[in-house]
């Protein structure tokens, strides 16, 4: 099974600053038939179910405000929050969907402020 | 609108058998893989199983044998039956629907709100 790693476990930012979150995974979800990373990014707020922020690494879900990016390819991702706003308080999830059994997520990064 | 609504959660003891299911709503049901994921009290998520539009379905290896997800698409809906149930089965478990038309392996756009399981003499 594909292992998925983050870091940090958790971090404090600033209001404005910019938030770094790393998401390693075991073996590569770069799928080359396609050119694809099979790796998405989740917040989860308290008391809420996760929602998708970001697909194929790097492609922001519709509605997602454009401070949000993610990059990388293979095995090493990054989400970037680019100016904290108050609202994106919440645990952040990676997720690779490159394999079955069911795709598995990191364990969680939760971003407070400072 | 795209609605899943989760109901079936409750209290069980150990060794119990529990029914979970997701009424879908807003989307063409049959046209995309449907997945439960928990996750147990302040922990974090846990895909559990999957099933695709064929019906093909994946589990992870902690509920393998004891869970089995199931559709019916005439109803627009999924189920978990949960056999044999352990304490660490105690969780939040999410119904969550495939982002792409027809893909198995495809991120998961919409979640529903969830139905607790607690496992517990």
């Amino acid at each position: 099974d594909i292992v998925m790693t983050q870091s940090p476990d958790s971090l404090a930012v600033s209001l404005g600053e910019r938030a770094t979150i790393n998401c390693k995974s075991s073996q590569s979800v770069l799928y080359r038939s396609n050119n694809k990373n099979y790796l998405a990014w989740y917040q989860q707020k308290p008391g809420q179910p996760p929602k998708l922020l970001i697909y194929w690494a790097s492609t922001r879900e519709s509605g997602v405000p454009d401070r949000f990016s993610g990059s990388g390819s293979g095995t090493d991702f990054t989400l970037t929050i680019s100016s904290l706003q108050a609202e994106d308080v919440a645990v952040y999830y990676c997720q690779q969907y490159y394999s079955t059994p069911p795709g598995t997520f990191g364990q969680g990064t939760t971003v407070e402020i400072k | 609108e795209v609605q899943l609504l989760e109901s079936g959660g409750g209290l069980v003891q150990p060794g119990g058998s529990l029914r979970l299911s997701c009424a879908a709503s807003g989307f063409t049901f049959s046209n995309y893989a449907m997945s439960w994921v928990r996750q147990a009290p302040g922990k974090g998520l846990e895909r559990v199983s999957l099933i695709s539009v064929t019906s093909s379905t994946y589990y992870a290896d902690s509920v393998k044998g004891r869970l089995t997800i199931s559709r019916d698409n005439s109803k627009n809906t999924l189920y978990l039956q949960m056999n044999s149930l352990r304490a660490e089965d105690t969780a939040v478990y999410y119904c969550a629907k495939g982002d792409e038309e027809m893909a198995t392996l495809t991120p998961l756009n919409y979640w529903g709100q969830g139905t607790l399981v607690t496992v517990s003499s």
